[in-house]
């Protein structure tokens, strides 16, 4: 119930196309659903996050789209670079006694093709 | 800056020894997180600590012990017990109050022979 899976596990897209990563949970105590960007030997960083009581959040070329009914959410790139090359993973958060807490997707590696 | 560093970048270890890895953080948080990262299967969690000198238990702790004495730092050390050390250790923060996004730092690469 606390995991999150994450497909498809590696990527690639040529330069200007829709990279697509999607995740699918089962807790529907989850509250907040965010996307980590990480560059190798880096640590992740927040690239773009939702609640679950939307549907749709863009900023900039990169969209969330959230599907409670079917818990799933999906990460598009628009227009991708390959500056985008990295490994992205989905995340939810839940708490527990206060305590909040993040279970991560497997991730994906993005590869960008000029 | 205001951050987390984490430190070394990369260590290595002879199997049976004890080693502890860094993490301090300036950004005035009280929560805080240890993962471990290995190719493949995401980030999990090793320990979380919410205030200081306390401190859970996450999904993978067996082999891992950590303290909170100060509010800036959380150091993990990874005992001989630990099976399979070797791998990419992130430390994370968080404010405390309503708000959930975990900042992380730059990790720590652990290699035993």
């Amino acid at each position: 119930q606390q995991q999150v899976k994450q497909s498809p596990q590696s990527l690639i897209v040529q330069k200007g196309g829709i990279s697509i990563i999607n995740c699918a949970y089962e807790n529907t105590a989850f509250d907040y659903f965010p996307w980590y960007q990480q560059f190798p030997g880096k640590g992740p960083a927040l690239l773009i996050a939702i609640r679950p009581d939307v549907s749709e959040k863009k900023e900039g070329r990169f969209t969330i789209s959230f599907n409670k009914s079917a818990k799933q959410f999906s990460l598009h790139i628009m227009d991708s670079q390959p500056g985008d090359s990295a490994t992205y993973f989905c995340a939810a958060s839940w708490a527990r006694r206060g305590a909040q807490k993040l279970v991560f997707g497997q991730g994906t590696r993005l590869t960008i093709n000029p | 800056d205001g951050g987390i560093t984490q430190s070394p970048k990369y260590l290595f270890r002879k199997e049976g020894q004890n080693v502890t890895l860094s993490c301090e953080q300036n950004l005035n948080h009280d929560a805080m997180y240890w993962y471990r990262q290995d190719p493949g299967q995401g980030l999990r969690l090793i320990y979380y600590s919410q205030i200081v000198n306390d401190f859970q238990k996450g999904d993978i702790a067996e082999g891992y012990s950590v303290s909170r004495e100060k509010k800036e730092s959380f150091p993990l050390t990874v005992t001989s017990a630990q099976k399979n050390p070797t791998a990419f250790y992130l430390c994370a923060s968080k404010p405390s109050g309503r708000t959930y996004e975990q900042y992380f730092g730059p990790g720590t690469r652990l290699t035993v022979t």
